[in-house]
């Protein structure tokens, strides 16, 4: 299994800044998954994180609105800049580790990072 | 284009029933679905995880079937505990490309 910790677990912030969130991992994984949950809707993947390389943006989502870093194998921050009321969600950041018995990868999530733009 | 619905959006059952929730998916090519408890400020814990060949997967006291004829998966909670109290979210995975389609779960309420 995997452990996430994400930090902050949650923040107000005003519009226009920038806030970053943290994602450490007990275990060296590959690929690191960035995702966002707006109230009463699903979960949306943002991007996919690699260490060493750029990270993989989803249609609707940039590099310049949300930056990444994959600095090892354990750890990534993703930073929701310049911010508006329509950022407010919550932030989820996922990894996979270890092979089920289908033959695909076991998803864990962090607890995730409720964030409320005023 | 690949969805996942799911129903009912929430549901307040007491304690000690059992209830079904339910997964209506059009994603193409299938791999697997799953079926995954949340929190209230937590993340998603995967509860099962089913192939195209299966039928029905049980963990404790939750059971999951798949249809893959007819697209639709259920979970059956039994004998339901206040801790039972959480979002359960539906994902499948498409086969290639490692995507995953999330629903936008049930909410469910047990009540003493």
């Amino acid at each position: 299994s995997a452990v996430i910790s994400q930090k902050p677990s949650r923040d107000i912030c005003q519009r226009g800044t920038s806030l970053t969130i943290q994602c450490q991992v007990d275990s060296q994984v590959t690929m690191m998954f960035w995702y966002r949950q707006q109230p009463g809707q699903s979960l949306t993947l943002i991007a996919t994180a690699n260490q060493g390389s750029e990270a993989t943006y989803e249609s609707g989502f940039v590099i310049d609105k949300f930056p990444i870093s994959r600095p090892n194998l354990t750890f990534s921050t993703l930073t929701v800049s310049n911010m508006s009321p329509e950022d407010s969600s919550i932030y989820l950041c996922s990894v996979e580790a270890e092979w089920d018995q289908t033959g695909g990868h076991i998803q864990y999530f962090g607890a995730g990072t409720r964030l409320s733009v005023l | 284009k690949n969805q996942v619905e799911q129903s009912p959006q929430s549901l307040i059952i007491l304690e000690g029933k059992n209830c079904t929730l339910q997964c209506n998916y059009t994603v193409s090519p299938f791999s697997n679905l799953r079926w995954y408890k949340q929190d209230t400020g937590r993340g998603p814990v995967s509860l099962t995880i089913m192939t195209f060949s299966e039928n029905t997967k049980s963990n404790g006291r939750y059971t999951a079937t798949l249809d893959a004829d007819t697209k639709q998966s259920s979970l059956h909670i039994t004998a339901s505990q206040l801790s039972d109290s959480a979002s359960y979210i539906c994902v499948v995975r498409v086969e290639y490309g490692n995507k995953l389609v999330f629903g936008a779960g049930t909410i469910l309420r047990v009540k003493s």
